[in-house]
C-alpha cells in the first residue's frame, strides 16, 4: 500500500535559518504529492503540490522537487520566520480509482525562535 | 468564504452516547472525506464520498456512518462511542480531478469519549 514517512520533529530554528525537512514515499503509478501546514487550533491548509516528476511546487517561500528517482518531496525554505512555526505534513494522492485519497505522513513540527 | 465548515468544535461523549459531527462545504466540490487524527500522528481517511449518495470506507472505518444526501453535507455518526474514538475529526472536499485537485479541510471537531 502507499506510506508517507517524514522526519521527525520538532524542528527548533532560530528566524533566518535554513529549513529542509524530509519526505520520502512509497506509492503504486504516479502520485500527486502535496504539503499541508496545520497552525494551532486549525485545519490543514494546502501549502504547495507537484503532480509529476521534476515538478516543482512553490508558496510562500517554500520549495519542493517532485524527485522520482530517489521517491522524495522534501520541503526548504530560505528564511524561516516565527509566523512559519506550525505542524508540516507532507500526502500523496493515489490517481487510482474515483476518488483523490491522501495518504499523510505523521507530521513535523516546526517551531522558530527570535 | 467559509469553504468547509464543521460543527460542534468541542464535544465530551460519555462511553455509549451517540452523536453526529456535521460538515457542510460551499464550494460546489463533488468529493467530501472525513479523517481522523489522533496524537503524534498523521490523519487517517475513515469515509469519503463522491457525489451526493455514494459513500465509501476508508482506512478506519469501524464504528463510524456516514450520509451523503446533497452535495454540500457530509455528516459523520458515531452510534455506540468508545474510548478509541477520541480525537480531532478533520472534513475536507475536494473537486474531481484523479488526485491532482487539494482537499480544503475545516478547522475540525475536537471529540473526547469519557
Amino acid at each position: 500500500g502507499n506510506s508517507v514517512t517524514q522526519m521527525e520533529g520538532p524542528v527548533t530554528l532560530s528566524e533566518e535559518a535554513f529549513l529542509t525537512i524530509n519526505c520520502t514515499y512509497t506509492a503504486t503509478g504516479y502520485p500527486s504529492l502535496f504539503w499541508y501546514v496545520q497552525y494551532p487550533g486549525e485545519g490543514l491548509q494546502l501549502l504547495l503540490k507537484a503532480t509529476k516528476a521534476d515538478d516543482k511546487g512553490s508558496n510562500k517561500g517554500f520549495e519542493a522537487t517532485y524527485r522520482k528517482e530517489t521517491t522524495s518531496f522534501h520541503l526548504e525554505k530560505g528564511s524561516v520566520q516565527v509566523s512559519d512555526s506550525a505542524v508540516y505534513f507532507c500526502a500523496l494522492s493515489d490517481r487510482t480509482g474515483t476518488a483523490s485519497k491522501l495518504t499523510f505522513g505523521t507530521g513535523t513540527r516546526l517551531q522558530v525562535t527570535l | 468564504n467559509a469553504g468547509v465548515t464543521q460543527t460542534p468544535k468541542f464535544r465530551i461523549l460519555k462511553i455509549g452516547q451517540s452523536m453526529t459531527l456535521q460538515c457542510t462545504q460551499d464550494m460546489n466540490h463533488n468529493y467530501m472525506y472525513w479523517y481522523r487524527q489522533d496524537p503524534g500522528m498523521g490523519l487517517k481517511l475513515i469515509y469519503y464520498s463522491v457525489g451526493a449518495g455514494i459513500t465509501d470506507k476508508g482506512e478506519v472505518p469501524n464504528g463510524y456512518n456516514v450520509s451523503r444526501s446533497t452535495t454540500e453535507d457530509f455528516p459523520l455518526r458515531l452510534e455506540l462511542a468508545a474510548p478509541s474514538q477520541t480525537s480531532v475529526y478533520f472534513c475536507a472536499s475536494s473537486l474531481a480531478g484523479q488526485g491532482r485537485q487539494p482537499q480544503h479541510f475545516g478547522d475540525g471537531t475536537r471529540l473526547s469519549i469519557l
